[in-house]
């Protein structure tokens, strides 16, 4: 059971970036998936999460209207575009597994980690 | 939104020391309430969910209780390990959100 992140790297300001996460070892439409980011020496931050059937998305007042997280049943991913990135995005994003299959609209605990992608915003 | 206070943000401790750790809501969210250990550089873990509901494989010196607006995490002997710094998050109502996290470092 694992999941790898990808697509990091350094952004300018106001320019797109997409963060990919590949799943494997479990079936990807039973659980929701959740981005959660942690800021250079700072906290937890959750971001986003995509029920496990895909209907029910939630973001992070942060975020909001700027990032949407989305997935490909077919090849067991999920992803976070993040448009009008700022300084502030700067972080390590970490795409987590929710604990409970088949479970809520938002989801619960993150019992599955992957190490992160770094993501820097800067000119 | 939910704001989760979390305290002492650090403390120090020896090994065996008994070790208690609060998070407290700004409002009632029963027992939607988890807690995880993170070390530099690595991700987070899960230690415990819905209050006190102990992980597959985390050490039973590890024990969380509480629900409402009150919840405690405790580490009942302190082992080298267990250097670390701990937060809670809510699971009751999005967006979901942490505490500030309670560094655990060495005395």
């Amino acid at each position: 059971v694992q999941v790898v992140e990808s697509g990091g790297g350094v952004v300018q300001p106001g320019r797109p970036l997409r963060l990919s996460c590949a799943v494997s070892g479990f079936t990807f439409s039973r659980y929701a998936m959740h981005w959660v980011r942690q800021a250079p020496g700072k906290g937890l931050e959750w971001v986003a999460v995509m029920s496990y059937d895909g209907r029910n998305k939630y973001y992070a007042d942060s975020v909001k209207g700027r990032f949407t997280i989305s997935g490909d049943n077919s090849r067991s991913v999920v992803y976070l575009e993040m448009n009008s990135l700022r300084d502030e995005d700067t972080a390590v994003y970490y795409c987590a597994r929710d604990l409970t299959p088949d479970g809520g609209d938002y989801g619960d605990a993150f019992d599955v980690w992957g190490q992160g992608t770094m993501v820097t915003v800067s000119s | 939104d939910i704001q989760l206070t979390q305290s002492p943000s650090s403390l120090s401790a020896s090994v065996g020391d008994r070790v208690t750790i609060t998070c407290r809501p700004s409002q009632n969210i029963n027992s939607y309430l988890n807690w995880y250990q993170q070390k530099p550089g690595k991700p987070p873990m899960l230690l415990i969910n819905a209050a006190s509901s102990l992980q597959s494989g985390v050490p039973s010196r590890f024990s969380g209780s509480g629900s409402g607006t009150d919840f405690t995490l405790t580490i009942s002997s302190l082992q080298p390990e267990d250097f670390a710094t701990y937060y809670c998050q809510q699971s009751y109502d999005p967006p979901l959100t942490f505490g500030g996290g309670t560094k655990v470092d060495i005395k």
